[in-house]
């Protein structure tokens, strides 16, 4: 157990519907990273939270959003989803950034 | 800006041979350098990290990497390649003086070994 809690592990839904992933960082880390894990993309950065302010932004597509609660709990939504948007999808906490980053074990999202 | 390369998406070694897995990256300031590995169906874990001073770090699982700023690399290795090693490599960067700086992964490497 890595500390850092993703769910739900699986979840297959339609397309157009809209899903939201769920991660809690590690305790006392206040930064939560996003990422997409693909087959023809690879680990792509999609968005970071600090302390529950919105720090970056990556390859983030419109239809997705996320937020960070007082808690530091985080959610990424997805909207209007199509069959790309199939792919593992990893969250991250750090306390420092130079500690490393812990990865959650990643929600695997099916758009059939 | 970063960019980090793996060179070689797939690499094979017989158990007990030398593990070579290559990064080099691109980075506009000095860089904090990673390597994380992920087996089938997990997430990713940390190996090893290379942030300031000596530039050999030592990880788990007998790996280790050295940081050369000349060549701009950070090459992963072990002496012995071991079954259970199979696993894909990823080796990240982001960026010194940017506390909490979003990590930058190169596109992996599969590792498979050999009886």
């Amino acid at each position: 157990d890595s500390g850092v809690t993703q769910t739900p592990k699986h979840l297959i839904t339609a397309t157009g519907q809209r899903v939201t992933l769920r991660c809690s960082p590690r305790s006392g880390d206040l930064s939560v990273y996003w990422y997409q894990q693909s087959l023809d993309q690879g680990l792509q950065f999609l968005i970071q939270y600090y302390n529950g302010e919105e720090r970056a932004k990556g390859n983030i597509l419109e239809r997705f959003s996320a937020q960070q609660f007082p808690d530091l709990h985080s959610e990424l939504n997805l909207s209007s989803l199509e069959l790309g948007d199939s792919a593992l999808y990893f969250c991250a906490s750090t306390a420092t950034g130079v500690g490393g980053y812990t990865f959650g074990s990643g929600t695997r999202l099916t758009v059939v | 800006a970063q960019s980090v390369t793996q060179l070689g998406s797939h690499v094979s070694v017989s158990e007990g041979a030398l593990v070579l897995l290559r990064c080099n990256y691109s980075s506009s300031v000095p860089p904090y350098l990673f390597w994380y590995v992920q087996y089938p169906n997990q997430g990713l874990q940390l190996l090893l990290k290379y942030t300031t001073g000596a530039t050999l770090v030592k990880g788990i699982n007998g790996f280790e990497a050295e940081f050369k700023k000349s060549e701009t690399s950070f090459h992963l290795t072990k002496p012995s390649a071991h079954m259970s090693d199979a696993a894909e490599y990823f080796c990240a960067v982001t960026l010194r003086g940017t506390s909490y700086g979003k990590l930058t992964f190169g596109q992996g490497t599969i590792l498979t070994v050999h009886p």
